[in-house]
């Protein structure tokens, strides 16, 4: 059972641009949602979460919307630059603690 | 170097035979859990544990599948009688006790069965 759904699978962005990703759960239980930002080769490494208490949270470029009602947040990319190109993940967890259940990824490229 | 670390990086065997793997976390943290991510997918989380206490286990560890934390410290996990089916990248992880706070990752251990 897929708990997180994750789309789109890839995403071609242009320099400067806005990159978006989408994401629903299922499990009303889950209370912390983070991002992960994953190079080659690297582990995943968490780039901004939410609670559920707040609708949007914002640091530099990358701000998640959150909407409790539908189950369902995004990732929004603002200025996109080359380096940002990596894969995304979406994540949930619940219980206080960080058995997170991931999504299945979004491989982003930003071209010049 | 003070992050989570892994070892071997890469790690090639035939089918049938054991493999271990070693996290070492960061050295304040007392929670570790192992992921395994296979290629296109985000990572699944296999087991987590609180110093030395194994706490949970995912349906995902079969029986041929152990970890270990003896001391509370460094985790090793084992898979014996390795399956192609095993073949992904296994992720430590290590957080401070707090609620909800952020789960460092390592770089991960390739296990590619042949």
């Amino acid at each position: 059972q897929q708990q997180v759904k994750q789309s789109p699978q890839s995403l071609i962005v242009q320099k400067g641009g806005i990159s978006i990703i989408n994401c629903a759960y299922e499990n009303t239980a889950f209370d912390y949602f983070p991002w992960y930002q994953q190079f080659p080769g690297k582990g995943p490494a968490l780039l901004i979460a939410i609670r559920p208490d707040v609708s949007e949270k914002k640091e530099g470029r990358f701000t998640i919307s959150f909407n409790k009602s539908a189950k369902q947040f995004s990732l929004h990319i603002m200025d996109s630059q080359p380096g940002d190109s990596a894969t995304y993940f979406c994540a949930a967890s619940s219980g206080g603690y960080q058995k997170v259940t991931f999504g299945t990824g979004t491989k982003l490229q930003v071209i010049p | 170097d003070t992050g989570v670390s892994q070892d071997p990086r890469h790690k090639i065997t035939k089918r049938g035979q054991n493999v271990t793997f070693r996290c070492d976390p960061i050295s304040e943290h007392n929670r570790l859990y192992w992921y395994r991510q296979t290629l296109g997918q985000g990572p699944e989380f296999l087991t987590y544990f609180q110093n030395e206490a194994q706490l949970e286990k995912s349906r995902l560890l079969s029986d041929r599948f152990s970890a270990e934390r003896p001391k509370g410290s460094f985790s090793t996990l084992e898979i014996q009688r390795t399956e192609q089916g095993d073949s992904a990248m296994y992720l430590c992880a290590s957080s401070l006790g707090s609620y909800n706070t952020e789960a460092f990752f390592g770089q991960g251990t390739r296990l590619t069965v042949v």
